[in-house]
């Protein structure tokens, strides 16, 4: 079965510096590989996800993630963050495959910023 | 995109009621959708696979008496919380996958269950 793991439960970041949060998989196949953000009370909005192909791939509001097969990681970036990315961050691992089963969601890393 | 609506978006119930909680797939088909609860401060946690015309499938530890799923269409899924007990008291979200073998899990906004 496969697992996520989010090592950092709370991470606190300066308006406009750098961000990167981690997320690690274990499945013995293709993953998919998602990151979604969840503001307090809300469902659960998509940032990117990987498929295949190019292993460094873009997502919406500035956010990248790079999938390293070697690493099993899927890290998640960001060159300046702005106060309004403060939420609940979650990395995801799907079956390739698609559709038949449902997610399996790291604990998430709870972002926040300061002035 | 595809949307995914969930209502209600809370609910609070007495001990011992019944909730049901929709979620429908607004521009697309699922044949499959899939119903999380969150408790806060944590993670989701996959509860059960609904797929339309057949029986869901439950993850172990999943009372498949206490919460009924029915799919009985392709864009509806219900999740019904039954003689509902404090402890229920959680954030349930579902997701819909659209066709396809790419596909991805649209998820609905939650639904913020308070059973008194």
């Amino acid at each position: 079965a496969q697992s996520v793991t989010q090592p950092d439960i709370h991470i606190t970041v300066s308006e406009g510096a750098s961000l990167e949060l981690r997320c690690n998989y274990s499945y013995g196949a293709t993953p998919y590989l998602f990151w979604y953000v969840q503001s307090p009370g809300q469902g659960l909005q998509l940032l990117l996800k990987y498929f295949s192909g190019d292993t460094l791939v873009q997502g919406i509001k500035g956010f990248e993630a790079e999938f390293k097969r070697s690493q099993s990681s899927f890290n998640l970036r960001k060159p300046s963050v702005h106060w309004s990315d403060a939420a609940e961050y979650f990395c995801a691992v799907g079956v390739l495959g698609g559709g038949a089963d449902g997610l399996t969601f790291g604990k998430g890393t709870h972002l926040i910023i300061q002035p | 995109g595809a949307v995914v609506s969930q209502h209600p978006s809370w609910v609070i119930c007495k001990s011992g009621t019944s909730v049901k909680i929709e979620c429908r797939s607004l521009d697309f088909q699922a044949t499959t959708m899939f119903w999380y609860r969150q408790f806060p401060k944590q993670s989701l946690m996959l509860m059960a696979t609904s797929n339309e015309g057949s029986k869901a499938t439950y993850e172990q530890g999943v009372e498949k008496d206490k919460f009924l799923i029915n799919h009985a269409s392709l864009t509806l899924s219900t999740l019904t919380v039954t003689s509902a007990h404090p402890e229920d008291s959680s954030f349930y979200i579902c997701s819909a996958n659209a066709a396809g073998l790419t596909s991805e899990a649209f998820f609905g906004q939650g639904t913020r269950l308070t059973v008194v």
